[in-house]
C-alpha cells in the first residue's frame, strides 16, 4: 500500500505564471483535502473532495485557485496568475471514510513565486 | 485562517524526559489527529482519537480526546532526541469534514 504522493515536490515560477499540482491519493481512499502551510504555521484547510465531489472551499481559496478530481482517483489544484503570497507548502491528505476520519498527508509541493 | 490554541508554542528538554502538550477550542470536534511533522516534509499521522474521553496510546506517545470535546492533549514519555520535531494537533469540527490544525509545538530534545 503506497503513501499519498504528490509531485512536483517543489516548483519555483515567476508571478503571474500559472501552475498546475497533482496528488495521488492512497488507492480506495475516497476523501481528499488540499491545505496550505506556511512558514511557523499549522496547515491550513483549503478545500475537500468525496469521490469527484467537491463539497467545501474554504475562503483561503480565491477564485485563483481551483481543484479537480476527475472519476474521483486523483486530484490537481491548480493556482492561476500568481502573486507573491501564494508561496506556501501545498499538502494533499487522503482518507477512507469508514470509522472517524483519519487523514494521511503526502510529502507536500513546496512553491516559490519569484 | 483558522487555527486552534496549542501549547506551549515551544520547549527545549533533556533527553529521558516526559513531555505534555495540548489544544483547546471554544468549538466542539468529533475528531482529534496528532501529527509530528518534519522541516520540508508533511505530517506524519502518530495517534487518533474518535471518542470524548477516548485515550489512546502508541509506544511512548499516549493522547486523550478531551470529555467536553473542545480539547486534546499529547504526552510523550522518556523522550528521545528523534522526538525533535513540531508537533500539530487537528480537530474535525462537528458537523463538517473540515479539520483545523493547532499552532504547533516545537520541540527540541538535549541530549
Amino acid at each position: 500500500d503506497t503513501g499519498v504522493s504528490q509531485n512536483p515536490r517543489h516548483k519555483i515560477t515567476k508571478r503571474g505564471q500559472n501552475v498546475t499540482f497533482r496528488c495521488d491519493p492512497i488507492s480506495e481512499h475516497n476523501r481528499l483535502y488540499w491545505y496550505r502551510q506556511t512558514l511557523g504555521q499549522g496547515p491550513e484547510f483549503l478545500t475537500y473532495f468525496q469521490n469527484e465531489a467537491q463539497l467545501e472551499k474554504s475562503r483561503l481559496l480565491s477564485d485563483r485557485f481551483s481543484a479537480e478530481r476527475p472519476k474521483g482517483s486523483f486530484s490537481t489544484l491548480e493556482i492561476q496568475r500568481t502573486e507573491q503570497g501564494d508561496s506556501a507548502m501545498y499538502l494533499c491528505a487522503s482518507s477512507l471514510a469508514l470509522v472517524g476520519d483519519t487523514q494521511y498527508f503526502g510529502p507536500g509541493t513546496r512553491l516559490t513565486v519569484l | 485562517g483558522q487555527q486552534l490554541n496549542q501549547s506551549p508554542q515551544s520547549m527545549f528538554i533533556q533527553e529521558g524526559e516526559d513531555v505534555s502538550m495540548n489544544c483547546t477550542s471554544s468549538s466542539i470536534f468529533n475528531t482529534w489527529l496528532w501529527y509530528k511533522q518534519d522541516p520540508g516534509e508533511g505530517p506524519v499521522l502518530l495517534i487518533a482519537l474518535y471518542k470524548a474521553g477516548e485515550l489512546t496510546s502508541n509506544g511512548r506517545l499516549t493522547a486523550q480526546f478531551g470529555i467536553t470535546r473542545k480539547d486534546s492533549f499529547l504526552n510523550i514519555s522518556a523522550s528521545i532526541p528523534s522526538d525533535v520535531g513540531i508537533y500539530f494537533c487537528a480537530g474535525q469540527l462537528s458537523g463538517t469534514y473540515k479539520y483545523i490544525f493547532g499552532t504547533g509545538t516545537r520541540l527540541k530534545v538535549l541530549a
